[in-house]
């Protein structure tokens, strides 16, 4: 039973692109959640997805925004790439309302 | 959600237990304890959760105070793949929480040979 996979593992793109990150949940899970985690800090959390609508979003500006698909896989998209969107990109999904969340590896984002 | 403090570092021998403590002296009743680690260049990874009784499993052991303003994760017999960044998250379950995880800065846990 394959985990949570994403792609693609890194990145570089310049300031002022845009970035389309993916995502496919653990088998058996509906929701997706997206966490940015700069260096030497803590995953961030960026939004949730349920039942293909954003739940749930943190404090994050419009330049950061998803979509779920009826596969339950998700994207995470960023426009205006600015130098500190730099950051391993973490996807989380679940079965809704259960308790443990199964993390990806990250796609790991360089903006130069 | 309650704020968190964890030690930023710690060290354990191999094979000895390591005592992972945490303050969450904010705490409301509804609001469970989880532990997450991050082995490095990897994404985080449950551990163990508790709203006020200690818990075990394969894992851990999750030992939440009877006041539940601190818990500690305790790792029986420590090995070096558990060399990670270990978190602590206080979190509501249910209702419009949506399980949002809410990380700090955790702690740096080297286990030594």
């Amino acid at each position: 039973d394959a985990g949570v996979t994403q792609s693609p593992t890194h990145l570089i793109k310049t300031r002022g692109q845009q970035v389309t990150l993916r995502c496919s949940p653990k088998s058996g899970h509906d929701t997706v959640s997206w966490y940015q985690q700069a260096l030497g800090q803590g995953p961030q959390f960026i939004f949730q997805y349920y039942e293909e609508e954003e739940r749930q979003r943190g404090n994050f500006p419009d330049r950061f925004s998803g979509h779920q698909f009826p596969n339950y896989s998700s994207e995470l998209n960023v426009n205006a790439l600015l130098l500190g969107d730099s950051a391993l990109y973490l996807c989380a999904s679940r079965r809704d309302r259960a308790y443990e969340q199964y993390f990806g590896p990250g796609t790991r984002l360089t903006v130069t | 959600d309650a704020k968190t403090t964890q030690p930023p570092s710690m060290d354990c021998a191999e094979g000895r237990a390591a005592n992972l403590p945490c303050n969450h002296s904010t705490i409301s009743g509804n609001e469970y304890v989880y532990w997450y680690r991050q082995i490095h260049s990897q994404g985080p990874q449950y551990i163990i959760h508790g709203l006020k009784n200690n818990e075990t499993n394969e894992m851990a052991s999750l030992i939440i105070t009877e006041d539940r303003k601190s818990s500690t994760l305790i790792l029986p017999h420590a090995t070096l793949r558990d060399t990670a960044v270990y978190y602590c998250i206080v979190r509501v379950d249910g209702g419009t929480s949506y399980g949002k995880l809410t990380f700090g800065q955790g702690t740096i846990l080297t286990v030594h040979p």
